[in-house]
């Protein structure tokens, strides 16, 4: 399995202001996803996270506001540009296991509080 | 769209069984199960990747029907550890190589003593 640290864990943000999240995975991993999912709802694919390359955005998010960077096969970071209360989120990193059968190690998740 | 789940929450008392139903309006590849506890991540139970597929993981088991797009979870003899929010997650046909998860409405379940 895939141990992947994220953070901030949690934050409180001023409007208009920028946040970046960090992804952290214990081992090389080929695809990497950023998600966010906002109290009690279901999760939402921002975007996939592609090592070398531009990030693939999902119908409804867009690279100004939302920058990824994936410089390596174990490292990305999302950047939450020009806030609002809107954007207060949980964001969560989540990998495919390779190994496995496909499936999804998620991260602990990053709490932002826009005020 | 986003992948329809029944019921939207349950409460059992332990021992009891449940069965959550995932739905999708899109022809599936794959069918994925996470189940969520408040404040934690998704944690992966199962994929099922065949049509009629069903596969099994302690007391939870699944089945895939791919003709009617759907997956049904089954939970039987319910443990209080078995709380929290249940999530099918699917892949179809129409998003190319990349494999990505379409995660559905979700399932609150809680048990009870």
């Amino acid at each position: 399995s895939a141990v992947i640290s994220q953070k901030p864990s949690r934050d409180i943000c001023q409007r208009g202001t920028s946040l970046t999240i960090q992804c952290q995975v214990d081992s090389q991993v080929t695809m990497m996803f950023w998600y966010r999912q906002q109290p009690g709802q279901s999760l939402t694919l921002i975007a996939t996270a592609n090592q070398g390359s531009e990030a693939t955005y999902e119908s409804g998010f867009v690279i100004d506001k939302f920058p990824i960077s994936r410089p390596n096969l174990t490292f990305s970071t999302l950047t939450v540009s020009n806030m609002s209360p809107e954007d207060s989120s949980i964001y969560l990193c989540s990998v495919e296991w390779s190994q496995g059968a496909g499936e999804l190690f998620f991260g602990e998740g990053s709490r932002l509080t826009v005020l | 769209q986003q992948p329809v789940q029944s019921p939207q929450a349950v409460i059992l008392r332990e021992g009891e069984d449940a069965v959550i139903n995932c739905s999708s309006s899109k022809a599936l590849y794959s069918v994925h199960w996470y189940r969520q506890k408040h404040g934690e991540a998704p944690v992966f139970l199962m994929i099922l990747l065949k049509g009629g597929e069903q596969k099994g993981h302690e007391k939870i088991s699944a089945s895939f029907n791919e003709k009617k797009q759907q997956s049904s979870l089954y939970l039987t003899a319910s443990q209080l550890s078995y709380s929290g929010t249940y999530f099918c997650g699917t892949e179809s046909w129409d998003t190319g190589t990349a494999s990505k998860l379409t995660f559905g409405t979700g399932t609150r379940l809680q048990v009870t003593l």
